[in-house]
């Protein structure tokens, strides 16, 4: 069955401080791995998409990569406008047409 | 600017009523989904539509029900069996065979009363 982790569940890292979040996926047969962001009350925001393995994209203080078996997102120098959840979800070839599965997210707090 | 608009922000149902949730979006996107977004869960998605008067149940259907009369519009009802419907509902669309991603809606907070 298609499935997606993501960890940590919540994230607090000062204002400067680089770290990594994690999305472990099992999928058969990968055709995309979505990163988004989400900021509360509203809709998540598109940030990237991966789809093989070694493949990395970046954006701004954010860079995603990904293996055969799971995705990270980096980030540098994180500010206070980092703070948010950041979703996984992941699309795999035997799933129903434009399907997506997603992972519980991230909550990011980054604090000044 | 194109996107995706979901009215109303915020909706309060009595117990047994239907509501109807409002998806609309400028971007001629050819597909449409809705999600239901509950704490500590993943998005789950209840309905999908690929082309205009075409729908495709989700994993979590029951007690739901769309339309896809325009292409331009999607909107979702929750009837009275579904007994559990306080949740955040987004909306989403994308351009056929295109893996940019979703683009989301504002999303409509559901809360029972």
């Amino acid at each position: 069955e298609d499935q997606v982790t993501q960890s940590p569940e919540a994230l607090r890292l000062q204002e400067g401080e680089s770290s990594s979040l994690n999305c472990s996926y099992t999928v058969s047969g990968l055709r995309g791995l979505f990163w988004y962001r989400q900021d509360p009350g509203k809709g998540p925001e598109f940030l990237f998409t991966l789809y093989s393995a070694g493949e990395e994209k970046e954006k701004e203080r954010l860079k995603a990569t990904l293996t055969k078996k799971e995705s990270f997102l980096h980030i540098t120098a994180p500010k206070p406008e980092d703070s948010a959840t950041y979703l996984c979800a992941v699309q795999g070839v035997k799933v129903g047409a434009n399907n997506l599965f997603f992972g519980t997210g991230t909550r990011l707090t980054v604090i000044p | 600017d194109g996107g995706i608009t979901q009215s109303p922000k915020y909706l309060f149902r009595k117990e047994g009523q239907n509501v109807t949730l409002s998806c609309e979006q400028n971007l001629n996107h050819d597909a449409m989904y809705w999600y239901r977004q509950d704490p500590g869960q993943g998005l789950r998605l209840i309905y999908y539509s690929q082309i205009v008067n075409d729908f495709q149940k989700g994993d979590i259907a029951e007690g739901y029900s769309v339309s896809r009369e325009k292409k331009e519009s999607f909107p979702l009802t929750v009837t009275s069996a579904q007994k559990n419907p306080t949740a955040f509902y987004l909306c989403a669309s994308k351009r056929d065979r295109d893996n940019y991603g979703y683009t989301f809606g504002s999303g409509t907070r559901l809360t029972v009363v």
